[in-house]
């Protein structure tokens, strides 16, 4: 049981570059969301999904899409980076409960410059 | 919309002080989560504690205590006789229970430095 998984780890991309950052999990969660991280700053929401097929607009969601074909796969896609984006970027899950929700699990981040 | 206040930027004590993080939050939600995270130097998110709207118990787990004050929307964090492993940015974070995708509203955190 690996829980949530993120590839890359790091990466550097030149302005203008696309990358898509891969994130997994094996617990079977509903819901999946991606985060940023700024230095100084909590953690800001930037899509999530609440199923397959799904996916919603968090608080800071331009500049991104992302898609969620598979239900344990959630894909976050720069098209045309800037600076602004670089960021450390979280994936993470949740269970959904019969009360309502359990635990959220992170991935371990991945760290993106963009110069 | 729920928002947190976490007004201590930065703590720093001696090993085997106690120390306590603030946490305040706003929200209508009559029904929701409240969750705090610690994020060693290290980076990565560690799961510390999950605590229903309901549940006003005070819960405690070896040298880590929670305070859940509803009707001053605090969710109070101790940590008792810390150590240097203890260093790290402390989030709390509010969580709607009732709408789907119930994603967390971090605060800016609080850094926390033990020193020995």
């Amino acid at each position: 049981n690996a829980g949530v998984t993120q590839t890359p780890k790091f990466r550097v991309l030149k302005t203008g570059q696309s990358m898509t950052l891969l994130c997994a999990q094996d617990m079977n969660h509903e819901y999946m969301y991606w985060y940023r991280q700024d230095p100084g700053m909590g953690l800001r929401l930037i899509h999530y999904s609440v199923g397959e097929g799904t996916t919603a607009k968090g608080e800071v969601p331009d500049g991104y899409n992302v898609s969620r074909l598979k239900k344990q796969n959630f894909l976050l896609g720069l098209e045309s980076a800037a600076p602004s984006q670089t960021s450390v970027y979280f994936c993470a899950s949740i269970l959904r409960l019969a009360g309502g929700v359990g635990e959220q699990f992170f991935g371990p981040g991945t760290r993106l410059t963009v110069l | 919309a729920q928002k947190v206040t976490q007004a201590q930027t930065e703590i720093s004590v001696v090993e085997k002080e106690d120390v306590t993080l603030d946490c305040v939050y706003e929200t209508r939600d009559t029904t929701y989560y409240l969750f705090w995270y610690k994020q060693p130097p290290s980076g990565e998110l560690v799961f510390l504690i999950r605590r229903n709207s309901f549940d006003e118990q005070n819960e405690i787990s070896g040298r880590y205590s929670w305070n859940f004050q509803k009707s001053t929307s605090s969710f109070n964090f101790t940590i008792t006789a810390s150590q240097v492993v203890d260093s790290a940015v402390y989030f709390c974070a509010p969580s709607p229970a009732n709408q789907a995708g119930t994603a967390l509203i971090f605060g800016k955190g609080t850094t926390l430095s033990v020193s020995s």
